[in-house]
């Protein structure tokens, strides 16, 4: 059984920073990953998709990475701002349907 | 439409009564899924619509809830006599197809029970 886990669950930074989150994941047949941030009382917001053939994703100041065989993504944001604060998830997808997401890491920069 | 549309965005009902979700996708999105989200907890699973496949109904909790997906388009997500732990955020996903995967989310439907 897949099993997604984001760590830590919380993290603060002073503004300006790079970050890296990080999502692990036990079984490595998957065949897509993708990151989303959730802003409180929102929807999820698609950030970046990573399909099992791509090593990398980049989007602006976002940096997604994927190690199958580790079982491992990580999402590095250059640059931190205050609007950067927010919920990231990851979501693995095993099948169609079986799209397991992580628990988040929820993200607070400081001015 | 732009994005994936739900409503009611927010609704509050008594123990026992009936309420209907709706979803309405992004058009041209083939799969549509439905999760739920309490509070302070991950996304859970409900149920998955591909085209006119038969649906995956293998996260729905209990028979009180189901779902159908009407001209492989908008999606009602319904709670038979709602309990007090069915509040939750009801969350709608549509994606282009199996293969490109990305999935899109809506804004989601708040449910009180109370």
């Amino acid at each position: 059984k897949q099993e997604v886990t984001q760590i830590p669950a919380a993290l603060s930074v002073p503004e300006g920073e790079n970050l890296v989150l990080n999502c692990s994941f036990t079984d490595s047949a998957i065949y897509n990953l993708q990151w989303f941030r959730q802003d409180p009382g929102k929807g999820l917001t698609s950030l970046l998709l990573i399909q099992s053939s791509q090593r990398e994703q980049t989007s602006g100041r976002l940096n997604a990475s994927l190690d199958k065989s580790s079982g491992r993504s990580t999402l590095y944001i250059a640059a931190s701002q205050p609007g950067d604060s927010a919920t990231y998830l990851c979501a693995v997808y095993s099948s169609a349907s079986k799209i397991i997401f992580g628990s988040g890491t929820r993200l607070s920069i400081r001015p | 439409g732009a994005g994936v549309s739900q409503s009611p965005s927010n609704k509050v009902t008594e123990k026992g009564k009936d309420v209907e979700l709706r979803c309405d996708p992004i058009s041209g999105h083939t799969a549509l899924y439905w999760y739920r989200q309490s509070l302070g907890q991950g996304l859970e699973f409900l149920i998955y619509f591909q085209g006119n496949s038969a649906p995956d109904k293998s996260g729905l909790p209990s028979d009180r809830f189901s779902a159908e997906r009407t001209g492989g388009s908008v999606s009602t997500l319904t709670i038979q006599r709602t309990q007090q732990e069915d509040s939750a955020v009801y969350l709608c996903a549509s994606s282009l197809d199996t293969n490109t995967g990305e999935l899109f989310f809506g804004e989601g439907s708040r449910l009180t029970v109370l």
